[in-house]
């Protein structure tokens, strides 16, 4: 069975402080997706990767940076939190399959507030 | 980019009934298109999917429709169950450029027993 293990369920910081949100898969695959979920916005994507130390930027970079410095891990960082980074993060990971179409495995996510 | 769009936001129906949740996409080089199930508390889930060279999938009690023309396609659930009642998201993805899902804003199924 894929696992998708995500380092907390729950965090609550303040703004301006620095967030690591950390994502470990077990199934040796290629990319890692890194999602934020709201309400009525479904999940949009913030960055993903296709390789280790390769990153590329989703829909909403903004604010966030990444970092995957082994293949089972992929980090994501809020240099800065801001109250309008409330949300659930949800990270994922695929592996290659010959013409498109990977599925993602989700980790459990986690909820973060920033107060 | 791709744009996903999906509806209804809520839907409510009778233990037994059909449901059935609706997307339409914008980049017709969009041709893979997967649908996931979120239950409480758990990320998404695949539950099925379906690819542009074929017009219809089922496995058991879902099936997924594609209709490339109009760019829209569809999930129907037939003698829903409570355990059904979660929040489905629609996606779609291309093999070339880039190969990242966009999802649709998500349909939360409430199957009343």
């Amino acid at each position: 069975d894929v696992k998708v293990t995500q380092s907390s369920r729950y965090l609550v910081k303040r703004t301006g402080e620095k967030v690591f949100l950390e994502c470990v898969q077990d199934m040796d695959h290629e990319n890692m997706f890194w999602y934020r979920q709201d309400p009525g916005l479904g999940l949009r994507l913030i960055y993903f990767s296709y390789d280790v130390k390769m990153k590329e930027k989703g829909d909403i970079p903004e604010g966030y940076s990444v970092s995957r410095e082994k293949k089972e891990r992929f980090s994501l960082i809020l240099e800065s939190a801001s109250t309008n980074q409330t949300s659930m993060y949800l990270c994922a990971s695929s592996t290659w399959t010959s013409g498109g179409g990977e599925t993602q495995y989700f980790g459990p996510g986690t909820r973060l507030l920033v107060l | 980019g791709e744009n996903v769009e999906q509806h209804p936001s809520t839907l409510s129906v009778q233990e037994g009934d059909s449901a059935v949740i609706k997307c339409t996409y914008s980049d017709s080089a969009s041709n893979y298109f997967p649908w996931y199930k979120q239950e409480l508390g758990k990320g998404p889930q695949l539950i099925i999917d379906i690819r542009s060279n074929v017009g219809e999938k089922k496995d058991q009690r879902i099936a997924v429709t594609l209709n490339k023309t109009a760019k829209h396609f569809s999930l129907h659930i037939t003698e829903t169950q409570p355990e059904d009642s979660a929040v489905y998201f629609c996606a779609a993805s291309k093999d070339t450029g880039r190969r990242a899902l966009t999802f649709g804003s998500g349909t939360r199924l409430q199957v009343q027993p």
